[in-house]
């Protein structure tokens, strides 16, 4: 079983505030993801982390930040909610492995979830 | 581009027996992952498969041809808790990173 948190699980805020959804993973993981994810549809990835002090935007543009400055806790801000904001935000942690010369893996392991609603 | 595609929706029977396939277009593949998420839920990993074959753990199998690119989920004896999306998701690696990259994934519904 994973040991990745994530709050708040729920959260309803007005258009134009600052919010953080935080996550914390007490694996040690290098690796750590944000993922959003509307109904029904598939995940995108919006940020990424391979270790501390390092980011990087994913393959869907958001107007969120992050930071990693400890490995176990990965933080994603928005300056200024707006309603196009409201969708659930999914955390990830992973450290790849290698069980030999043919076969790495890099399983990830996925937080509950926060799904935000932006009036 | 990496292009990875899976049915949208599936319906099958109860006890039944039910394959999720998964074909991809990728390059620097290095094996591929199956999660299940249930509505509102995360996903939960089920299996990974970087060799060629099959895969079996309790009632969910998996299968890979990296020649083909092709992949399955295999679910028998369907249970009603079994409703989910199934997601198919490749592990790639390029400029010394490795990256998961998912299909819009597969809603399974089991019906008595």
């Amino acid at each position: 079983e994973a040991d990745i948190y994530q709050t708040p699980r729920y959260l309803v805020i007005g258009t134009g505030k600052k919010i953080t959804l935080e996550c914390s993973q007490t694996m040690g993981h290098d690796k750590m993801y944000w993922y959003q994810q509307d109904p029904g549809m598939e995940l995108h990835l919006i940020h990424y982390s391979y270790g501390v002090n390092s980011t990087e935007k994913g393959d869907l543009s958001s107007e969120s930040t992050v930071s990693r400055i400890r490995t176990e806790h990965f933080p994603l801000t928005l300056e200024s909610a707006r309603p196009s904001h409201t969708s659930q935000y999914l955390c990830a942690s992973s450290e790849p492995e290698r069980g030999g010369p043919s076969r790495l893996t890099d399983t990830q392991y996925f937080g509950p979830g926060t799904r935000l609603t932006v009036l | 581009g990496q292009n990875i595609d899976q049915p949208t929706e599936m319906t099958a029977t109860e006890g039944a027996i039910v394959q999720i396939n998964c074909t991809y277009q990728t390059s620097g593949f290095n094996g591929l992952f199956w999660y299940q998420q249930h509505a509102g839920e995360a996903p939960t990993f089920l299996s990974y498969n970087v060799l060629d074959g099959l895969e079996e753990k309790g009632r969910f199998s998996s299968f890979l041809s990296r020649s083909k690119g092709y992949s399955y989920l295999l679910l028998k004896e369907l249970q009603m808790k079994d409703s989910a999306s199934y997601l198919c998701a490749a592990l790639l690696s390029g400029a010394g990173s490795y990256q998961l990259t998912f299909g819009k994934g597969t809603k399974l519904s089991v019906i008595p």
